[in-house]
């Protein structure tokens, strides 16, 4: 199955700073990966998403990159802001159709 | 719309009882997942509902738990007797797709302590 590895596990930034998440995965048919954030107390919600098909989306200060040839895709986050503070988490959808979750790396921007 | 709907949003319970969890997925989705979210595990797929049927359910961690989709509006997640090892929080996620499980959409979980 799907393995999905996420670093790093806990991010420090100053506000204003630039933060980037990586994951790589293992199953080269995955063709799906949303990143989520969860704040505290709260349910995971889909922040941005990119398909095999395409190598880099952004989304305002949010951009997420793709290599399919290394297996490794990167959630991007310019100019944080103290409300950016929370869990990021990493998924990939391969042929199981059923999406492999990394570990969480936790966001802490200093104001 | 309310998004996923999760209940009880915070459950204390003693070893030994039934605990019942409920979800109520986005209208005109057509897959439901329980997940399990621990500090030791991470997010923790326990089982999978498509068209209201079962399709993997190989997480659900022993027989003490159970989970149903009478329809497509509502689903329980049992567990039954609890043990002190249970306490995480649970969520529910609902998601729409033709070819698989697309962008998921979780709920608010239910912080479970089994004391």
């Amino acid at each position: 199955g799907e393995n999905v590895e996420q670093h790093p596990s806990t991010l420090s930034v100053q506000e204003g700073d630039s933060a980037v998440i990586k994951c790589t995965y293992s199953d080269s048919a995955s063709n799906y990966f949303p990143w989520y954030k969860q704040e505290l107390g709260k349910g995971p919600q889909l922040i941005i998403d990119i398909r095999s098909n395409v190598g880099e989306k952004k989304d305002q200060r949010i951009a997420v990159t793709l290599n399919k040839t290394a297996k490794h895709f990167s959630l991007h986050i310019t100019e944080t802001q103290p409300e950016d503070s929370a869990v990021y988490f990493c998924a990939a959808r391969g042929g199981s159709y059923i999406p492999t979750f990394g570990r969480g790396t936790s966001l802490i921007v200093h104001p | 719309d309310a998004g996923v709907i999760q209940s009880p949003r915070h459950e204390v319970t003693e070893m030994g009882q039934e605990v019942t969890l409920r979800c109520k997925p986005i209208s005109g989705h057509n897959s439901l997942f329980w997940y399990r979210q621990t500090m030791m595990r991470g997010l923790e797929l326990l089982i999978y509902f498509n068209n209201n049927v079962p399709i993997d359910d190989s997480g659900m961690p022993e027989d003490r738990f159970s989970a149903k989709m009478p329809n497509a509006s509502f689903s329980t997640l049992k567990i039954q007797p609890s043990e002190p090892r249970d306490s995480a929080v649970y969520f529910c996620a609902s998601s729409l797709g033709a070819g698989g499980p697309e962008t998921q959409y979780f709920g608010p979980g239910t912080r479970l302590l089994v004391l």
